[in-house]
């Protein structure tokens, strides 16, 4: 079964950090796009970041641009978010996501079920 | 930069059929998109990707009640037979170089 699972969200005060992973398993993991989307509270979905299959192009949305960071491990079926300089208006759940082809972007067909990123003091 | 427009919300009555679309902004009318479906409380689930022409390629365990289709810059999700668990949100998704995009989403009231 073609599954992806999020991890690592919780709490965080302004201006923190926080590193979300999603392990994927049931596909070949370096052939695929792997995407980043959220979700604010009562909200539509949000692109945040994509990553090509082996890592070698990333692209991320104008609200994120230079405080998050995609990045890859693909012996560990593992992408990850390194999120920084965290506002308010970051809170959202964040899902992880399959592309459907290598060279990104492309349609999504696989999403994980979210971890949730609340920005608060 | 393509922008993908959809009705805030739609209804219809159980057993019937309904029509959701999605509009690609002027000069992206060649684009394809892909359906995704958010019951309340859950996650989105992918359910098909529509191509220009109409074809269409549903996800694992997609009934047969859902089905897709392409007017120029129209892109189309029909749902027959209308159940109880189809009252949810439907996004639409396209992409271009560097971006994935996402249609304001539907809300589907089953009556």
């Amino acid at each position: 079964e073609v599954q992806v699972l999020e991890s690592g969200g919780g709490l965080v005060q302004p201006g923190g950090s926080l590193r979300l992973s999603c392990t994927a398993s049931g596909f070949t993991f370096n052939n695929f796009a792997m995407n980043w989307v959220r979700q604010a509270p009562g909200k539509g979905l949000e692109w945040v970041s994509v990553i090509s299959g082996g890592g070698d192009r990333t692209y991320y949305a104008d609200s994120v641009k230079g405080r998050f960071t995609i990045s890859r491990d693909d012996s560990q079926n593992t992408v990850y978010l390194q999120m920084n300089s965290l506002r308010a208006e970051d809170t959202a759940i964040y899902y992880c996501t399959k592309d459907s082809w290598r060279e990104s972007p492309n349609a999504i067909d696989v999403w994980g079920q979210g971890t949730m990123v609340t920005v608060s003091s | 930069q393509v922008v993908l427009t959809q009705s805030p919300s739609a209804s219809a009555s159980l057993g019937a059929s309904v029509k959701l679309t999605c509009t690609l902004t002027s000069g992206h009318s060649s684009y394809a998109i892909a359906w995704h479906q958010q019951q309340p409380e859950k996650g989105p689930r992918f359910l098909m990707r529509v191509n220009r022409d109409g074809s269409h390629k549903k996800g694992d365990g997609i009934p047969d009640r859902f089905s897709g289709s392409s007017s120029g810059a129209e892109r189309s999700l029909t749902i027959s037979s209308l159940q109880s668990e189809d009252e949810a949100d439907y996004y639409c998704q396209t992409w271009d170089t560097g971006i994935q995009v996402f249609g304001g989403g539907t809300k589907l009231t089953v009556l």
